[in-house]
C-alpha cells in the first residue's frame, strides 16, 4: 500500500512566519505534487516535482517554494506567511508510468493569523 | 490553460443510479481521471480513461468521449457511503493534472 505522510496535520502560525510543510512517500514515486484545497475551488497545483532537485511551478506558485533533496520527500515552503495562504494544504505522489493515478497523503490545514 | 466544469451539488436515494459529468478544455489532453474525497479525508483515485468508451470498475463506471471533450462517472446501487465529494481530473502531456472544483454527492435513504 502506497503511503503518503504529511508532517502535520493542523497548524496555526502568525503572519510573516517561514512556515514548512513536509511531505513523505515510501513507493519510491518520480513524482511528487503540492495543491491546496479551498471550499469550491477544488485542488489547485502549486508545485510538482518530476525527481529529486527538480521542481515545476504549478498554477499558483506565488508566495511558496519547494525543496526536493531526496526522492521520498517534497517540502513546500512559505517564506512569510500571509492570512490568504490559510488553506488545506495536500501532498501527492504518483509513479512516472502511471501518470493518471495520483495518491494523496492526509493533508495539513493551515490557518496563518 | 485547462478549465474544467461538473456540477457543484448532486442528490439522490440510496439504490439509485447517479451521473457526474465533466466538460473540460485543455490543450495536450492524455486522459481523465476520477477521484472521491469524503470529508476530512485524503482524494483517493477511482477511474481514468484515455480513450473514449466506458470503463467499469464494480459498482462505479466512467465514460469519456474525447470528440466532445467530455466525461462521465457513474455510480449505481448507491450506499450512504458513497455520500462525498467527487473530481475528475485532466491529465496532460505536460505532466500536470488540473482539478475540477468537485461534486458534492449527497445520497439520502
Amino acid at each position: 500500500d502506497v503511503k503518503v505522510t504529511q508532517s502535520s496535520r493542523y497548524l496555526v502560525k502568525r503572519t510573516g512566519e517561514k512556515v514548512f510543510l513536509e511531505c513523505v512517500q515510501d513507493m519510491d514515486h518520480e513524482n511528487m505534487f503540492w495543491y491546496r484545497q479551498d471550499p469550491g475551488l477544488g485542488l489547485r497545483l502549486i508545485y510538482f516535482s518530476y525527481d529529486v532537485k527538480m521542481k515545476e511551478k504549478g498554477d499558483i506558485p506565488e508566495g511558496y517554494s519547494v525543496s526536493r533533496e531526496k526522492k521520498e520527500r517534497f517540502s513546500l515552503i512559505l517564506e512569510s506567511a500571509s492570512t490568504n495562504q490559510t488553506s488545506m494544504y495536500l501532498c501527492a505522489s504518483r509513479d512516472r508510468d502511471r501518470a493518471y493515478e495520483q495518491y494523496f497523503g492526509p493533508g495539513t490545514r493551515l490557518t496563518v493569523t | 490553460g485547462q478549465s474544467l466544469e461538473q456540477p457543484s451539488e448532486v442528490t439522490a436515494v440510496e439504490g439509485a443510479i447517479v451521473q457526474i459529468n465533466c466538460t473540460y478544455q485543455t490543450s495536450g489532453f492524455y486522459g481523465l481521471s476520477w477521484y472521491q474525497q469524503h470529508d476530512g479525508g485524503a482524494p483517493t483515485f477511482l477511474s481514468y480513461n484515455a480513450l473514449d468508451g466506458l470503463e467499469e470498475t464494480g459498482r462505479f463506471s466512467s465514460f469519456l468521449s474525447r470528440s466532445d471533450s467530455y466525461g462521465y462517472l457513474l455510480l449505481q446501487e448507491l450506499q450512504m457511503k458513497d455520500s462525498a465529494s467527487y473530481f475528475c481530473a485532466v491529465n496532460t502531456n505536460a505532466g500536470k493534472s488540473t482539478f475540477g472544483d468537485g461534486t458534492t454527492l449527497t445520497v439520502k435513504p
